[in-house]
C-alpha cells in the first residue's frame, strides 16, 4: 500500500507551460518535504513546509501544504528545460526528520 | 565541506554473493540514514543511526541485511547472501540532528545489481 501517492508519475511539457504535482496521502504528516533528482545523484531537498496551509516559493516553485496536512502540492510557473528532472515528495510521520516516506515520484520533462 | 559519499556507485554480483556498500556522511552528523529504490517502486526507508546506536532498523526487509556503524562516523549495509530482489539503489543520507526542520543530505546512491 502507498501512503504518499505522488502524481503524475510522468509528465511531458513544453518550455513557458505551467505544472502542478500532487502529494496525497489519508495520513497526516508533521512535514512534508520536496526534493529534485538529477540521473545518477541522490535527492536534493528543495523545500520543506511544516504548518498546514503554508505557502512557500522558490523562484517559480510553488509548494503548498494542505489544511489537514496530509497532501501537498508543486506549482511550476513557466516552466524551463532546465526543470527537467525527477521530483519527489517525502512525508515525516512523527516529527523524526531524516525518517522520511516518499511518493514515487514525478518525472518531468520540459521540451524546447 | 564535502557531501554524504558513498561507495561503490555501482555493483553487479551473482545470486548468493555478499556485498557490502559503504556510506561516509557529512562530517559531524551524527544522524545517519539508509534507504532503498527498488525498480519501479518508491524509497523506502531502511534505518536509522544516532551515533553508532541502531535508533530505528523497521525498515530491514529480512536478516540478510546487516548495517553497522563502528564509531559513529561511516556506515556499512552487508547483504548476505544476495537475492534478485535485492537489486536496486540504495541511498544514505545524513543529518546533523533530528526533528522536521532538519534537512537531511543524500548520497549519489549505490545501484546494487544482483544476477
Amino acid at each position: 500500500t502507498q501512503l504518499l501517492e505522488q502524481s503524475p508519475q510522468f509528465l511531458s511539457i513544453q518550455e513557458g507551460e505551467n505544472l502542478t504535482v500532487y502529494c496525497n496521502s489519508s495520513s497526516v504528516f508533521s512535514s512534508l518535504q520536496w526534493y529534485r533528482q538529477e540521473p545518477g545523484e541522490g535527492p536534493v531537498l528543495l523545500v520543506t513546509v511544516v504548518t498546514g496551509g503554508e505557502v512557500k516559493k522558490l523562484k517559480r516553485l510553488t509548494f503548498q501544504f494542505g489544511d489537514a496536512r496530509k497532501d501537498s502540492s508543486l506549482h511550476i510557473t513557466a516552466a524551463q528545460p532546465g526543470d527537467t528532472g525527477l521530483y519527489l515528495c517525502a512525508g515525516d510521520r512523527n516529527n523524526q526528520g531524516g525518517k522520511l516516506i516518499f511518493g514515487q515520484g514525478t518525472e518531468l520533462s520540459v521540451k524546447p | 565541506e564535502a557531501g554524504v559519499t558513498q561507495f561503490p556507485s555501482h555493483s553487479v554480483i551473482e545470486k548468493g554473493q555478499t556485498v557490502t556498500l559503504r556510506c561516509d556522511p557529512i562530517s559531524g552528523h551524527d544522524n545517519l540514514y539508509w534507504y532503498r529504490r527498488v525498480m519501479g517502486k518508491e524509497i523506502k526507508f531502511l534505518l536509522h543511526f544516532v551515533k553508532e546506536s541502531k535508533q530505528d532498523e523497521s525498515g530491514m526487509p529480512n536478516n540478510r541485511f546487516l548495517a553497522e556503524r563502528t564509531g559513529g562516523t561511516y556506515s556499512t549495509l552487508k547483504v548476505q547472501p544476495a537475492e534478485l530482489e535485492d537489486s536496486g539503489v540504495y541511498f544514505c543520507a545524513s543529518s546533523r540532528a533530528q526533528g522536521s526542520s532538519t534537512e537531511a543530505f543524500f548520497g549519489q546512491g549505490t545501484r546494487l545489481t544482483v544476477v
